[in-house]
Order: structure tokens, then C-alpha cells, then sequence
């Protein structure tokens, strides 16, 4: 039973453009969520997150929405650069899960230059 | 680099046997947590512990199981391996209270192929 999903697998963006990954969750328990980058032969890294109470997050490039009536939760990346090709995975939690997380399969970013 | 070290980054063995996945969480983190990914499918938690207790347990099989030593590692034993058994596995930490909102650090993972 896949809590998050993914459902694009792969992505290919133009460089300067925006590359939109999205993530649509079933389990209205979750009210915190997070995006992680990851590079080949490395592990994820923290990317940017947002709490149910809010509808936006911005870090630099990196804003996250959140849909909570859609259960739906998208990463844009503006301008896009070769450097953010990695894959995305989109993860979620609720309070009574601590601080365990709830992954998604992760969606493959290709920024072509 | 995360500061997370896992050892071996790479395994393979039959069927039946019994494998150890190491991992050094980060100076001064006190939780470990150890993910699985299946191929083509997200991270799935296994389990955490917590200043060397259990702090939380996910769909984590009866053939395996953890610990996290005095000095912080902590070991992922897999036993009675099979096929479905092959995966990355993740180490990650986290500190100093091993709660909610707590940012995971990864390591870069043990890839275990089971023959």
C-alpha cells in the first residue's frame, strides 16, 4: 500500500527552465513533509520541506506547495540547472510516526544543458 | 558527505546465508535509522534506535534484526537471505533527541545482492 506516490518516474527539463516534480499522498494523517535529492552512489540529502499549516516554502530555487484538500504536493526548481539532475524522492509524516519517514519511488530529473 | 559511514558499499551471497550491514552515524548524532529500497520502489524504514534503545519499529521481517552499540554504530544483521532480500539499505542519523522533525542525515548505502 503506497502511502506516496510518484507517479512520473522520469523528468527531462531544459536548463533555465522549471522543472515541476509532483507527489500525491493518500494517508490525511500526514502533516509534514520533505523532499530529498539524491546523486548516484550517494545517499539522499535533505532538500526542503513544509508543514501542513502552510501552503508554500521557499528556499532559493527550491519552492514546495502543498494541496492538502488534493493530498498533493509539488517541488518546483526555477531556473533549472545539470546540476539538480538526481532523482527526487517526496516523504511524509504525522506526528504519532515520530520521526520516521514515508517515501516515495522517487522521480528521475534530467536538466539537459 | 553526510558524516554517515556504512560498510560494506557493496555485498553479495546465496541464499541462506546471514549478512552484517555497519553503520557510523554522524559525530554527536544519537539516533540511527536503517531504510531498504527495492528496486523501483521508495525508501522503506526498518527500524531506529535511539542512544542504543529501540525508539521505532516499521516492516521490519523476523530475519532481521539491529542493535546500536555503546560507541553509536549500530548493525543490521539480515539472516536465512533470499532473492527478495536484495536492496540497497540506507543508514541514516539523527540527533540529539532522535525526534519528530529531526532533519536524517544518510549515509551512501549498502547495495546487498543476494545469488
Amino acid at each position: 500500500d503506497q502511502q506516496v506516490k510518484q507517479n512520473s518516474p522520469s523528468l527531462s527539463v531544459q536548463e533555465g527552465r522549471i522543472s515541476i516534480l509532483n507527489c500525491d499522498y493518500t494517508n490525511s494523517m500526514f502533516d509534514y513533509f520533505l523532499w530529498y535529492k539524491k546523486y548516484p552512489a550517494e545517499g539522499p540529502t535533505f532538500l526542503i520541506s513544509i508543514s501542513s499549516i502552510k501552503d508554500k516554502n521557499e528556499d532559493g530555487r527550491f519552492t514546495v506547495f502543498l494541496n492538502k484538500s488534493a493530498k498533493h504536493l509539488s517541488l518546483h526548481i526555477v531556473p533549472s540547472q545539470p546540476g539538480d539532475s538526481a532523482v527526487y524522492f517526496c516523504a511524509a509524516s504525522y506526528m504519532e510516526y515520530g520521526n520516521k519517514l514515508v517515501f516515495g519511488a522517487g522521480t528521475i530529473l534530467r536538466v539537459k544543458s | 558527505d553526510s558524516g554517515v559511514t556504512q560498510t560494506p558499499k557493496h555485498l553479495i551471497t546465496a541464499t541462506g546465508q546471514r549478512v552484517t550491514l555497519r553503520c557510523s552515524p554522524r559525530s554527536g548524532d544519537l539516533s540511527v535509522y536503517w531504510y531498504q529500497q527495492s528496486l523501483d520502489q521508495g525508501l522503506q524504514f526498518l527500524i531506529q534506535y535511539y542512544n542504543g534503545e529501540e525508539r521505532a519499529k516499521g516492516n521490519i521481517l523476523e530475519r532481521f534484526s539491529a542493535q546500536q552499540f555503546p560507541d553509536l554504530h549500530s548493525e543490521l544483521n539480515l539472516s536465512s537471505l533470499e532473492l527478495g532480500d536484495s536492496a540497497l539499505y540506507f543508514c541514516a542519523s539523527s540527533g540529539p533527541t532522535g525526534r519528530r522533525g529531526e532533519k536524517l542525515f544518510f549515509g551512501s548505502g549498502t547495495q546487498l545482492s543476494v545469488l
